[in-house]
């Protein structure tokens, strides 16, 4: 069964663009959850989409989004990027029901310059 | 302050011995999880322990929950350098909504 797949693994962008991570969850999985992990704030919960509704979310500004598609595939994007966002992002998948653990992926590292 | 704050930060050990990591909340929960990550890795699932139970095993791990104090502990029991890593608390609110701590890193000696 494979895992959780998050693409690309490393990123470097410029101070202002934008960006776009993906997430493919467990097949079978409708939940996908995103985290931010930086070595000051420790993991923060960005958003969770559920059968492709935002079902909640943490507190990030709006240039923060995401989506899920039919497919339960996540996307997170984060324009105007700024130097704070450079951290590893991880992604998470479960069935949706919270008796249940989640699966990781092993991030994308995203490093702003 | 954000749920599932770990205790201590830091932990340092010589292999044989065991670790002991805390975790505190503030609300109900519908469950609480505990994680392993590598360094720069995703995280890797080792324990779910529902509200409803006060103990679980697995392996040489060994995680209690005491929803009276809203806290729980893992045990590591007979550590070895390969359980060099951060661990992590996850609490899973009833809505579902999941929140992390900054873990805690424990360092085995070999």
């Amino acid at each position: 069964k494979a895992g959780v797949t998050q693409t690309p693994r490393y990123l470097i962008k410029t101070r202002g663009q934008q960006v776009t991570l993906s997430c493919s969850p467990i097949s079978g999985h409708r939940s996908v959850s995103w985290y931010q992990q930086t070595p000051g704030q420790g993991l923060q919960f960005l958003f969770e989409y559920f059968s492709e509704t935002q079902r909640n979310k943490g507190n990030f500004p709006g240039r923060f989004s995401g989506r899920q598609f039919s497919n339960s595939r996540s996307e997170m994007n984060v324009s105007t990027l700024e130097l704070g966002d450079s951290a590893l992002y991880l992604c998470a998948s479960s069935s949706g029901d919270a008796w249940h653990g989640y699966t990781f992926g092993s991030g994308t590292r995203l490093t702003v310059v | 302050s954000q749920q599932g704050e770990e205790d201590p930060q830091a932990l340092s050990i010589q292999e044989g011995e065991n670790a002991t990591m805390n975790c505190s909340y503030k609300t109900s929960i519908n469950n609480l999880q505990w994680y392993r990550q590598n360094s720069g890795r995703g995280l890797v699932h080792l324990i779910l322990i529902r509200s409803n139970e006060r103990e679980k095993h697995s392996g040489r791990l060994r995680v209690t929950l005491d929803t009276s104090k809203k806290s729980s502990s893992l045990l590591i029991t007979a550590s070895r350098a390969a359980d060099t890593a951060s661990y992590f608390c996850g609490v899973v609110t009833n809505a579902g909504k999941s929140t992390f701590g900054d873990g805690t890193t424990l360092t085995v000696k070999p």
